[in-house]
């Protein structure tokens, strides 16, 4: 079983609106931690937002906010008022903090935005 | 630049010929980490590594891959043999710690070639 998914491969999205990408995981880990990464068409991966498995409240930085419901396993990133420079691939990531070491990330697949002007 | 630094950027091999990836983690940054990824693809773990010693290769094909992250020096993860099917991005990462809530920072990755 897969377990980080990401259903949608790709997304258009209008400049100045709001986008959410979803991201569904399986663990049986008590203690686990959910990442978001952008991959711009360089290449290079950027770590945007964490949410930790015992977090109360749902993680925020600047315009990136995630929608953590742990009863359904999903940590759905919201990207507001889109920019141009947010066209990019977008990964979710899961460490397990018990399992196999507790430190690898294990990735979805991810999510392409293109964000039209 | 004190972030995670890998070199080459870029590299191109023939099938046969070994390959060198270096990675030098960000400053007091002792975890080091190793994925793989093709295209269209999301990254697959490869190995963990703590100074001198490896903490989980799970992730390594069993043959032709090794990693090291000496005392010393960078960390390098080596392909002995090549094949067309190595062709991929490699990143590395690094953490300063193995604690749940610290992301990995990444490098720009060696982009593989396999004539």
């Amino acid at each position: 079983a897969q377990k980080i998914t990401q259903t949608q491969p790709g997304m258009f999205v209008q400049e100045k609106e709001a986008v959410t990408l979803d991201c569904t995981y399986d663990t049986s880990d008590p203690s686990y931690g959910l990442f978001w990464y952008k991959q711009p068409s360089s290449g290079e991966m950027i770590f945007l937002i964490y949410q930790g498995s015992y977090d109360q409240q749902n993680a925020t930085e600047g315009r990136y906010s995630l929608n953590f419901q742990k009863a359904r396993k999903s940590a759905n990133l919201v990207i507001s008022a889109s920019q141009l420079g947010d066209s990019a691939m977008y990964f979710c990531a899961m460490r397990e903090v018990f399992k196999a070491a507790g430190n690898k990330l294990t990735f979805g697949g991810g999510t392409r935005v293109l964000v039209k002007p | 630049n004190a972030g995670v630094m890998q070199n080459p950027r870029h590299l191109v091999r023939r099938r046969g010929q070994e390959a060198r990836l270096r990675c030098s983690p960000m400053k007091g940054h002792s975890h080091v980490y190793w994925y793989r990824q093709l295209p269209e693809e999301g990254l697959k773990f490869m190995v963990y590594l703590q100074k001198e010693n490896i903490i989980d290769e799970s992730g390594m094909p069993k043959e032709r891959f090794s990693a090291e992250f000496p005392k010393e020096g960078p960390s390098i993860l080596r392909i002995q043999q090549v094949v067309r099917g190595d062709s991929a991005a490699y990143f590395c990462a690094s953490s300063d710690a193995g604690t749940n809530n610290q992301p990995q920072h990444f490098g720009d990755g060696t982009r593989l070639s396999i004539l």
